[in-house]
This record gives C-alpha cells, sequence and structure tokens, in this order.
C-alpha cells in the first residue's frame, strides 16, 4: 500500500496568514494527487486533483504543487471559512489512500 | 450535476452484514469514465477507500476489507449497494458513497459526494 504522510497534523492560523500544508507518498505518485477540504459534519469538498489543478468554483487563493512523493497546498490568504480539516489522496494504484488529515484551527 | 444519497441501517449488531444502498440522481450510472465506490471514515479518523465497482460489474476492493466485501450495481435502478459481514465496532464509521471520476486512464478524483451515513456498530 501507498502510504500518505502529511504534516503538520494540526496547525493554528490567523486569518491573512500564508498557510502551506504537505504530503508525502510512501512511492512515487507521478501527479496523481488529489486534496480535498472536510468541515465538521460534512463531506469532504475537493479542492485541487493532479497535484495542481484548481477545481471549478474553488478560489484562487489555494494551489498546490509537486510531482512524484512530495506535494503542497498552499492557502495564499487564509479566509475565515478556510478553518477545516485538509487531506490529501492518492489515485495512483490500489488501494487509494488518504492522508491522515491536517486540521487548520484559529489561532 | 450528480447527486447521491445513501440508505440503510444506522445501527448494526456485531457479527451482522451491514447493507447500504447509494442511489444515485441527476446523470446515469452507466457511464464511462466513472467507477461507483465506498469511502468510510471512523468517528475523529481519515477517510479509506473501501472498494468500486464499474457499471459492468467490475469490482476492486482494499484489500485489507476484501474478504468482507462485496459491491454491486443496479443499472435499471441506477444505484449500488455495500455489503459488509461480520462487522465488529472497529467498522463503526460514517459511510459515504462516491463517484470515481477519471480524467485520465489512471487518475481520478471524487467531486461528488454523498452526505454520508453513520453506522453504528453495536449490540
Amino acid at each position: 500500500d501507498i502510504q500518505m504522510t502529511q504534516s503538520p497534523s494540526s496547525l493554528s492560523a490567523s486569518v491573512g496568514d500564508r498557510v502551506t500544508i504537505t504530503c508525502r507518498a510512501s512511492q512515487s505518485i507521478n501527479t496523481y494527487l488529489n486534496w480535498y477540504q472536510q468541515k465538521p459534519g460534512k463531506a469532504p469538498k475537493l479542492l485541487i486533483y493532479a497535484a495542481s489543478t484548481l477545481q471549478s468554483g474553488v478560489p484562487s487563493r489555494f494551489s498546490g504543487s509537486g510531482s512524484g512523493s512530495d506535494f503542497t497546498l498552499i492557502i495564499s490568504s487564509l479566509q475565515p471559512e478556510d478553518f477545516a480539516t485538509y487531506s490529501c489522496h492518492q489515485s495512483h494504484s490500489a488501494p487509494f489512500t488518504f492522508g491522515q488529515g491536517t486540521k487548520l484551527e484559529m489561532k | 450535476q450528480l447527486q447521491l444519497q445513501e440508505s440503510g441501517p444506522g445501527l448494526v449488531k456485531p457479527s451482522e452484514t451491514l447493507s447500504l444502498t447509494c442511489i444515485v440522481s441527476g446523470g446515469t450510472i452507466s457511464i464511462s469514465n466513472y467507477y461507483w465506490g465506498w469511502i468510510r471514515q471512523p468517528p475523529g479518523k481519515g477517510l479509506e477507500w473501501i472498494g468500486s465497482i464499474y457499471y459492468t460489474g467490475s469490482t476492486y476492493y482494499n484489500p485489507s476489507l476484501k474478504s468482507r466485501v462485496t459491491i454491486s450495481i443496479d443499472t435499471s435502478k441506477n444505484q449500488f449497494s455495500l455489503k459488509l459481514t461480520s462487522v465488529t465496532a472497529a467498522d463503526t464509521a460514517v459511510y459515504y458513497c462516491v463517484p470515481a471520476y477519471y480524467y485520465h486512464s489512471a487518475a481520478y478524483y471524487y467531486d461528488y459526494w454523498g452526505q454520508g451515513i453513520l453506522v453504528t456498530v453495536s449490540s
């Protein structure tokens, strides 16, 4: 199985901050990496697919980069609605796996 | 725009079988580029892929659950189903049905999600 490791597991930040979340795969997954945002009691929402492609309707303050085994999600200027849990997900090979999540909390 | 709705019992006894159905609306389940899958999330934990099915009936499962899982599809009713046998407390989770959209022959994403259904395993 491909293990997906996110860091940090939790993060405190303020509105307006630039936030970086990283995801590392235990083997190369090309760019078959997606990012999701999840709020309490809600289903995940797709933010970015193919490592760097912004899903339609997602604000441009979100961006993704990386290839191979190292990936990054950046929120350029944190907004109040961005406090949530973020998870990476590899679709390279089954069993398809997710990172453990990064909980973004208000400082 | 696809809409998905999970249904099934919210409480299952240990050793019994968990059965869920996902009704798809807003589009046909018999479409190429989509696999129809199940993902679960134990309370306070991360997401786990359970398995997926193509409209032709082709399936693949997470090896960690494969011996207990069956996913089936009914194209005439535009729905697909999950059965998980011999459940334990470790199977307590929110279960989501999700279509996997293949934008590339070897890569996909989950754009539409069901609202999720909490299934508790307890006597």
